[in-house]
């Protein structure tokens, strides 16, 4: 596809229900990332793939939050037992390599609006 | 670690009036520097970025930006904004040697006719 994609773009779901996001990164991105903005904390980083590895999850908000990549491409980004703090818009990122000391531009997706009830 | 600060969490501006957006971080390793922008109901788009050599950068839709080391700012500009410049405008640092991006908490542009 011609960018990052993400689905759903809407989700509401139901305090304590688990909830899958799924990232397409653009074709050939090696590097995947995962972000959340949320009114309270603003935009933090969350989790970083490179190929299927993830070299740097610390921005995982608790053992609630995971991610997983396959065929280094798609993602999915699953919270389990949803709690109302955990509605906000989760972003998806990818980019070419992602080397360290390089510098590779981070494309983003349009995000999925999580709301939790 | 790293922490970016963005002074104003909006600036309404007239148009065709000059405008800048500050952004000062902290780090103990060396960083690269960007701006990006979220217009409504939009995706994150990288404005511009500084990584090395000439201190002053110039970016899309006619935004520019100065890295100051001494002052560990990297302010945009623009000497003339239009309606289509109101978005959400995000200053965000990479650590050199890692990959995720550190955001301020956003400046909200309007601009009022």
């Amino acid at each position: 596809g011609a960018g990052v994609s993400q689905s759903p773009s809407n989700k509401v779901t139901e305090k304590g229900k688990d909830v899958e996001l799924r990232c397409d990164p653009i074709s050939g991105h090696t590097a995947l990332y995962w972000y959340r903005q949320s009114l309270g904390q603003g935009l933090e980083f969350l989790i970083y793939f490179q190929g299927n590895s993830a070299p740097d999850k610390s921005g995982l908000p608790s053992d609630r939050f995971s991610a997983e990549r396959t065929g280094g491409s798609v993602s999915t980004l699953t919270i389990q037992r949803t709690q109302q703090e955990d509605s906000a818009v989760y972003l998806c990122a990818s980019s070419s390599a992602g080397n360290r000391g390089s510098y590779n531009e981070q494309f983003f997706g349009p995000g999925t609006r999580l709301t939790v009830l | 670690a790293q922490s970016v600060t963005q002074l104003d969490s909006q600036v309404p501006v007239f148009e065709e009036a000059p405008v800048e957006l500050r952004c000062n971080y902290s780090s103990s390793v060396s960083v690269y520097l960007f701006w990006y922008v979220q217009y409504p109901n939009q995706g994150l788009q990288l404005l511009l970025k500084y990584l090395s050599g000439s201190t002053l950068v110039k970016g899309i839709n006619g935004f520019e930006a100065e890295f100051n080391k001494s002052q560990t700012s990297f302010h945009l500009r623009k000497p003339s904004v239009h309606i289509s410049d109101t978005a959400e405008y995000f200053c965000a640092v990479r650590p050199q040697g890692a990959q995720k991006l550190v955001f301020g908490q956003g400046t909200r542009l309007t601009i009022n006719p």
